[in-house]
């Protein structure tokens, strides 16, 4: 069966400091993968995407950026966080082209002090 | 506009009651998704439906294509159903999700 993990769980980090989130899927290949953030208090964003080995596609325009070295591995990262980076922040996986459903993972909740 | 809207943007129900949260939008779709999120922050997809009705246990999903229109029920709420639930509609041809903010439904026993 195929499983979605995320780390770390909890993070908390200062202003200006560089970031790092790792999303690894298991049990499937070549899936297209997703980040989301959730602010407080506020809905779901698409923010990457992610179809292939090196094939990135940005949704807002903001100071992050995502990777995808292998199939199966997923990062999210920040040179340098702001405050409004704050946030939840989802993983998923999806099997294929077009609408299908997306699984996801545990999160990382993200605070920025 | 947003261009998903969900009604109600709250609702307290006792257990037992059937319920039904709404969800409209504005953008053309190939699927709509349903989720469920817990109070520790983790998402389960519901149902994926871009026609017609259906049914998972005690939850069932419709859609209106025509009309734009979606809709969730939880027939017999229990405690345990207590969660935000969010319609997505993916936007048509592609992977991408666009969120309704979320119906917090809490189930009182």
């Amino acid at each position: 069966s195929q499983t979605i993990h995320q780390w770390p769980a909890t993070l908390v980090q200062p202003v200006g400091s560089p970031l790092s989130l790792e999303c690894t899927v298991e049990g499937t290949s070549n899936p297209n993968l997703y980040w989301y953030r959730q602010a407080a208090g506020r809905g779901l964003q698409l923010l990457f995407y992610s179809v292939g080995i090196g094939q990135i596609s940005s949704e807002v325009p903001q100071n992050l950026s995502a990777s995808r070295p292998q199939d199966r591995q997923f990062i999210l990262s920040s040179k340098k966080l702001l405050l409004s980076d704050s946030g939840f922040y989802l993983c998923a996986w999806s099997k294929g082209a077009g609408a299908d459903t997306q699984y996801f993972g545990p999160g990382t909740r993200l605070t920025v002090l | 506009k947003n261009e998903v809207e969900q009604s109600p943007q709250n609702l307290t129900a006792q257990e037992g009651e059937f319920i039904t949260i709404n969800c409209s939008y504005s953008v053309g779709i190939s699927a709509l998704h349903w989720l469920q999120q817990h109070p520790g922050g983790g998402i389960v997809s519901l149902f994926m439906l871009s026609s017609g009705k259906k049914k998972h246990g005690r939850l069932i999903a419709t859609i209106n294509i025509q009309e734009k229109h979606s809709s969730l029920h939880i027939t017999a709420s229990h405690p345990r159903d207590s969660a935000v639930y969010i319609c997505a509609p993916t936007q048509g041809g592609s992977e991408k999700l666009v969120f309704g903010k979320g119906t917090k439904l809490t189930v009182n026993p």
